[in-house]
């Protein structure tokens, strides 16, 4: 199975300010023919099933805040909260899709400080 | 509009066996796998396995291998996941999640609301 290993595991952050939380993959997730990254961010609420925050690697999901952004490509990805606002908090979870078998990262935490 | 209707919270012993059901709608059910996702009280996300409607195989993650069952209906549009003899680690909130698919030009994911399982004795 792929290995997804998030940092940090909790995050707090001032709101207003930037959150950056990384995400590594133990093989690339680049498929070179159609040059695309498999790999998505999710956020989950208390209670919530997880939601589909970026997806290819840094496109936005439906009805997603223009502050959220994804980047990067191969192992190593990043999604970056420009300007945290109180809807923010929640845990986050890197995904990697390239086979049917996905794989989680282990969740960060992002709280309000 | 799409939709999966998970079973409602159990509660078992150990040793009983268990099958707990997401219900599809909205889509045609043999176009797309449906997948499950285990997350343990106050841990991750586990993806546990999918129903691939291509082969009809099932294909389950290296920690779920042996321990569950996932299969369908198709009659019914409705997949399962199944124990045969539960232990109290099985309990946590199981979610179904459908193949993501595209929709004009963005992807969209399904997830079931979840269902909650609890093994005590």
């Amino acid at each position: 199975d792929i290995v997804m290993t998030q940092s940090p595991d909790s995050l707090a952050v001032s709101l207003g300010e930037r959150a950056t939380i990384n995400c590594k993959s133990s093989q690339s997730l680049l498929y070179r023919p159609k040059n695309k990254n498999y790999f998505a961010w999710y956020q989950q609420k208390p209670g919530q099933p997880p939601k589909l925050l970026i997806y290819w690697a840094s496109t936005r999901g439906s009805g997603v805040p223009d502050r959220f952004s994804g980047s990067g490509s191969g192992t190593d990805f990043t999604l970056t909260i420009s300007s945290l606002q109180a809807e923010d908090v929640a845990v986050y979870y890197c995904q990697q899709y390239y086979t049917t078998l996905w794989t989680f990262g282990q969740g960060t935490k992002v709280e309000i400080k | 509009e799409v939709q999966l209707v998970q079973s409602g919270a159990e509660v078992k012993k150990p040793g009983e066996s268990l099958k707990i059901s997401c219900k599809a709608s909205g889509y045609s059910f043999s176009d797309y796998w449906i997948g499950w996702a285990r997350q343990m009280p106050g841990k991750g996300l586990e993806w546990m396995g999918i129903f691939d409607p291509d082969d009809s195989e099932s294909r389950y993650t290296s920690s779920f291998q042996g321990q569950v069952t996932i299969s369908v209906d198709e009659s019914v549009s409705t997949a399962y996941l199944q124990w045969s003899s539960l232990t109290a680690s099985d309990t946590a909130m199981y979610y179904c999640a459908r193949q993501p698919g595209i929709v004009g030009d963005e992807v969209r994911d399904y997830w079931g609301r979840g269902t909650l399982v609890i093994v005590s004795s």
